[in-house]
């Protein structure tokens, strides 16, 4: 398998601007999750899935994010308007059906996203 | 162990030695830890995790210790080689798929050659 793969690996836009990060899961992981990560805040849990549904988006900064999974093998996080201080690596990771057994997060390697 | 400024804590060794990274965790409910490590440029990878019901586990080189009693966890890596150098997290957790990691703001490693 090739691993959770996220596009694009880097995006430069400006501010005001539509971003869209996109993911691909690993084949058959029930989960998918979506990170931002900062040198001030560390990971933190911006939306999780579970079969295609949004389980919690508690993380989610304020209304200008939103996140879809259409279906079990894609999902989108848009930011719009875009704002400097939204400017970040932004990590997608799947996870195969969480039991007492299988709790392993597996990311991809980011987007690393610049708002001027 | 964790830090709440802008900079990472750091830990700097030569090549074979061994390095031991520490973590604290919060929440006393958590019973499932797991150690992340992300080179430069990737993301995170997972190298170890440890359940509440052991104190060790030992991997490849690595060896988790988790304390219970003063809610801290060390990863320890044997002979440490510049492949092993990258930012180490922990992450907290409890068991039963509902509750998801809670990631530490990680160490930095650098081994220097």
């Amino acid at each position: 398998d090739a691993g959770v793969i996220q596009s694009p690996r880097h995006e430069v836009t400006e501010m005001g601007q539509e971003v869209t990060l996109r993911c691909k899961p690993i084949s058959g992981h029930d989960y998918l999750f979506w990170y931002r990560q900062t040198m001030m805040r560390g990971l933190e849990l911006l939306i999780y899935f579970n079969n295609n549904v949004p389980i919690d988006d508690s993380g989610m900064p304020e209304d200008r994010f939103s996140a879809k999974m259409p279906n079990a093998s894609f999902s989108t996080l848009k930011i719009q308007p875009s704002e400097p201080r939204d400017s970040a690596v932004y990590f997608c990771a799947s996870s195969p059906i969480r039991d007492s057994l299988n709790e392993k997060l597996f990311f991809g390697s980011g987007t690393q996203l610049s708002v001027l | 162990g964790e830090s709440v400024g802008l900079h990472l804590p750091t830990l700097s060794v030569q090549e074979g030695d061994n390095s031991i990274i520490n973590c604290a965790y919060s929440n006393s409910a958590s019973d499932y830890f797991i150690w992340y490590k992300q080179e430069s440029g990737k993301g995170p990878q997972f190298i170890i995790d440890i359940r509440s019901n052991m104190d060790k586990r030992q991997g490849q080189r690595v060896t988790v210790l988790l304390n219970k009693t003063v809610k801290h966890l060390s990863l320890q890596i044997a002979a440490t080689q510049p492949g092993d150098s990258a930012v180490y997290f922990c992450a907290e957790s409890r068991s039963g798929g509902s509750y998801i990691p809670t990631f530490g703001r990680g160490t930095s490693l650098i081994v220097h050659p």
